[in-house]
Formats: structure tokens, sequence, C-alpha cells
């Protein structure tokens, strides 16, 4: 069983349409993230979310939102796509506050906006 | 803030070469350190981790030793192969419950 999947793997859309990613984790961890890989592999940490709290980095736009319909999945939904938001998304979960754990990423979605 | 610094790549080296791909970081506390590897048109794999100072992580030939004296996590290999190409990224997780950090990445060619 693959332990975070995210779907689709690839998604080609228009600017200023909107679009969702998902993602679900069977590892009964507590916190799960988006992070965005841009084209030079930078890894860049979107939201980190727990069932207590979200927290937002502040650089991300309010287009892009976390839904978190229960503790398994976090979906990332983006409103009113820009040329800019091409990347690789990749959601990932570890269970906190156990510092030495780490994370588990899923496959990633590349997003390509035109 | 917690941040993580790595070697520039591309590092391009033949089969059986030694590899070193330095990382240093900057965190308070006692942070918990990681190398991840992603292979072409894949996710982050953890590598190794260690999480407390001297403690050395090693799979698959990859070993990493954490030094908290010169705030460095380097990685290295004996002999490396063409399957190792692929970028490695360096990455702390703070106490706290802060979020993972990671290292700009640093992409390996390995050439037969």
């Amino acid at each position: 069983d693959t332990a975070v999947s995210q779907t689709p793997k690839y998604l080609v859309t228009q600017m200023g349409n909107d679009k969702s990613i998902k993602c679900e984790q069977n590892l009964g961890h507590d916190t799960m993230y988006w992070y965005k890989q841009d084209s030079k592999k930078f890894l860049k940490i979107m939201f980190s979310y727990n069932n207590k709290e979200l927290i937002i980095n502040e650089t991300v736009p309010n287009r892009f939102s976390p839904k978190s319909p229960d503790k398994a999945h976090l979906n990332l939904h983006i409103n009113s796509l820009e040329l800019g938001d091409s990347a690789v998304y990749f959601c990932a979960s570890s269970q906190v506050p156990r510092e030495n754990t780490e994370a588990f990423f899923g496959q990633g979605t590349r997003l390509t906006v035109v | 803030g917690n941040s993580v610094t790595q070697m520039e790549g591309p590092v391009t080296l033949s089969e059986e070469a030694f590899l070193t791909i330095n990382c240093t970081y900057t965190a308070t506390g006692y942070p918990s350190l990681f190398w991840y590897v992603q292979y072409p048109g894949e996710g982050l794999q953890l590598l190794l981790k260690a999480t407390k100072a001297d403690d050395k992580g090693s799979n698959k030939g990859f070993e990493a030793t954490y030094r908290k004296e010169t705030t460095s996590f380097h990685l290295e290999k004996g002999s490396v192969q063409v399957s190792d190409s692929a970028v490695y990224f360096c990455a702390l997780k703070g106490n706290y419950g802060q979020n993972f950090v990671f290292g700009p990445g640093t992409r390996l060619s390995v050439l037969p």
C-alpha cells in the first residue's frame, strides 16, 4: 500500500481555472504538509496542518487553500490559476510532535498552467 | 529562523568515485537532521537520518554524521553507482513542532 498518495499525477489547465489536488495518507500521522517544488528543485513549505492547527506560510497567495475532511486527507484547492503556479506539488505527512520522525512524501503532482 | 545550506550542484562523477555533498545548518535547540533523495519523476524518499549530536546515519552505502560543533551533516559514499544519479536534499526538523526545512538540493550525475 502506498503510504502517501496524491492525485492526479499530472494536471494541465488554463489560466483562471480552479483546480484541486487530493492527498491521502494511511500512516496514521497527525500532521500533513503541502510543498511546492519549482523548476530549480527548490522545496518551499506552503502549509502544515494537524487536527488542531493550520500553519500557513505567509508568502503563499490566498488563492491556495488546504481542506482537510479528516485526519488522513489534506486536499489543496487553487483558485484563479496563474502561469506562475506551474510547479510540482508534494504532499507529505509525519508524526508530530515526535521531532525525530521523518516526513513521508507523495509522488508529486505536476501542475502546468497554460 | 532555521535554515539549511548545501553545496551547489550539479555534481558529476565517474562510477566508483567517492562522493561528498556538504550540508550545514542553522537552528535553535537540537534539530533532527535528514538526507532525502529524489529520483527523476518521483517524490522524495528518506535516505538516512540522525537525531542527536555524533549520531551517524547510514543506508545503501551512504553515511552522514551529525556534527553539532560544526553544524554540519555531510553526505558521503565511498563508491557511487550510475543508479545513485538523483537530487539529494539535506533537511532539518527543529524542536517544538517546527516544520521540516530543506536545503536547495544537489543534483548528482554518475557516469559509467
